[in-house]
């Protein structure tokens, strides 16, 4: 079945520096994907939609200057939380399409869980 | 305005069925997902409907969508320990592309 790759599972970083996310789909294309945060006891929350060759669509109230979104090619799509602050830590899962037919669904990477100290 | 609700905790006991309730807003919905997390996973998709149909059984998962009410369910019989994640209702729906609204998930605890 279809399976996306998200590295890294868990990141440690001080205040200020930037943290690189990575979301793979491994055996097949995706030209779409979304990236999601997720909040203790709480639900996924859509930041943007990552689009391969184009610039991501964010969502009311993500900042796409701190949330920066690349998706150079149709497997790969990256998250960089740049000068991340404590408030940042969260967790954080992206998903893409399965298929040209909604009923398939999404799939999800396993996600990052990001700690910023 | 997009709204998933559901409830957010559930205790059953191992062999017994489950149902888990899901209420939704935007009637523009066109596919309704069950996914399930594992803890410190990403979500799973166990099953889906499309918004025209009523019920939906995939072996032990049984979907049922009463669209005038703007209500979903998942039913899992014979609930098993390993069954216990949390569940999140999803819908799709248009908005200019399509957009997915997740519930807040809801806790199954199966007792042994």
């Amino acid at each position: 079945g279809a399976v996306v790759s998200q590295h890294p599972s868990w990141v440690i970083c001080k205040s200020g520096t930037s943290v690189k996310i990575e979301c793979r789909s491994l055996d097949f294309q995706a030209t779409t994907m979304f990236w999601y945060r997720q909040f203790p006891k709480q639900s996924l929350m859509l930041m943007a939609t990552s689009n391969e060759g184009s610039k991501a669509t964010y969502e009311q109230g993500v900042e796409k200057d701190k949330f920066l979104i690349n998706h150079a090619s149709l497997t790969l799509s990256t998250l960089t939380v740049t000068s991340a602050h404590p408030e940042d830590s969260s967790f954080y899962i992206c998903s893409a399409m399965t298929g040209l037919r909604m009923s398939y669904g999404y799939t999800f990477g396993s996600g990052t869980r990001l700690t910023v100290v | 305005g997009e709204d998933v609700e559901q409830s957010l905790f559930l205790s059953v006991r191992e062999g017994d069925s489950s149902v888990i309730n899901c209420t939704y807003t935007d009637s523009s919905s066109t596919y309704l997902y069950w996914y399930k997390q594992e803890p410190g996973a990403g979500l799973q998709l166990l099953t889906y409907i499309f918004s025209n149909m009523d019920m939906k059984q995939d072996q032990r998962l049984t979907v049922l969508l009463n669209k005038k009410d703007k209500h979903l369910s998942l039913r899992i019989a014979d609930t098993q320990t390993g069954d216990s994640a949390i569940y999140f209702c999803a819908e799709s729906i248009r908005d200019g592309g399509f957009k997915t609204i997740f519930g807040a998930g809801t806790r199954l605890f199966v007792k042994a």
